[in-house]
């Protein structure tokens, strides 16, 4: 069954570092997103993504983090400068198309800024 | 305003046993989601139930939604160990991000 990838799965950074999370969402799908999980905590929505571009993004995405599809596969968040309260749990996720459908979670990515 | 607020925070219950979790929101949906998480790992769909839907079953699973009421239910039946993990209803109003609560936490003793 396909499924959403996502590397690393564990980031290690020092505060102000650029980190990019990687993300292979199903191939298919049209639709991708990034959230976070801070420790204990919700999952917050952080940036949803259709047609190369942002749909929508929350208060959390900030002028510090930016979204890109490089190539047909692969969907990035990248961090350009960390601080110690973006330590977290990041998930991508995909979706087919229509509002109705499914959004498939990646296994995620624990960032840890030191 | 908050959406996709479970109840219990915590059940702990017999294998064998079924489980209920319950799920309130406020805003209108277009759909509602339950996912499971395992501890410190990744979130597995569980069940989609549209907002036109009123009981939908997947093996052990059953969802129920009261669209009148803005709430929903998670069954588990005939519970097993291999259950324990954290269950999040996830809402999706009309603009397709979705929205989690807390979660609750499921422990199933053998």
């Amino acid at each position: 069954e396909p499924e959403v990838t996502q590397t690393p799965s564990h980031q290690v950074t020092q505060m102000g570092q650029e980190v990019i999370l990687r993300c292979v969402p199903i191939s298919n799908h049209l639709y991708f997103y990034w959230y976070r999980q801070i420790l204990g905590q919700k999952v917050e929505f952080l940036v949803s993504f259709y047609n190369n571009e942002i749909s929508e993004k929350s208060e959390i995405f900030d002028d510090q983090f930016s979204v890109e599809r490089p190539d047909g596969s692969n969907f990035t968040l990248k961090i350009r400068s960390t601080k110690l309260e973006d330590s977290a749990m990041y998930f991508c996720a995909s979706r087919l198309a229509g509002s109705t459908d499914t959004q498939y979670f990646g296994p995620g990515t624990r960032l840890t800024v030191l | 305003s908050q959406q996709g607020e479970e109840d219990p925070q915590a059940l702990s219950i017999q294998e064998g046993e079924n489980a209920t979790m319950n799920c309130s929101y406020k805003t209108s949906i277009n759909n509602l989601q339950w996912y499971r998480q395992n501890s410190g790992r990744g979130l597995v769909h569980l069940i989609l139930i549209r907002s036109n839907e009123r009981e939908k079953h997947s093996g052990r699973l059953r969802v129920t939604l009261d669209t009148s009421k803005k709430s929903s239910s998670l069954l588990i039946t005939a519970s097993r160990a291999a259950d324990t993990a954290s269950y999040f209803c996830a809402t999706d109003p009309l603009d397709s991000k979705l929205t989690f609560g807390k979660g609750i936490t499921l422990s199933v003793r053998p």
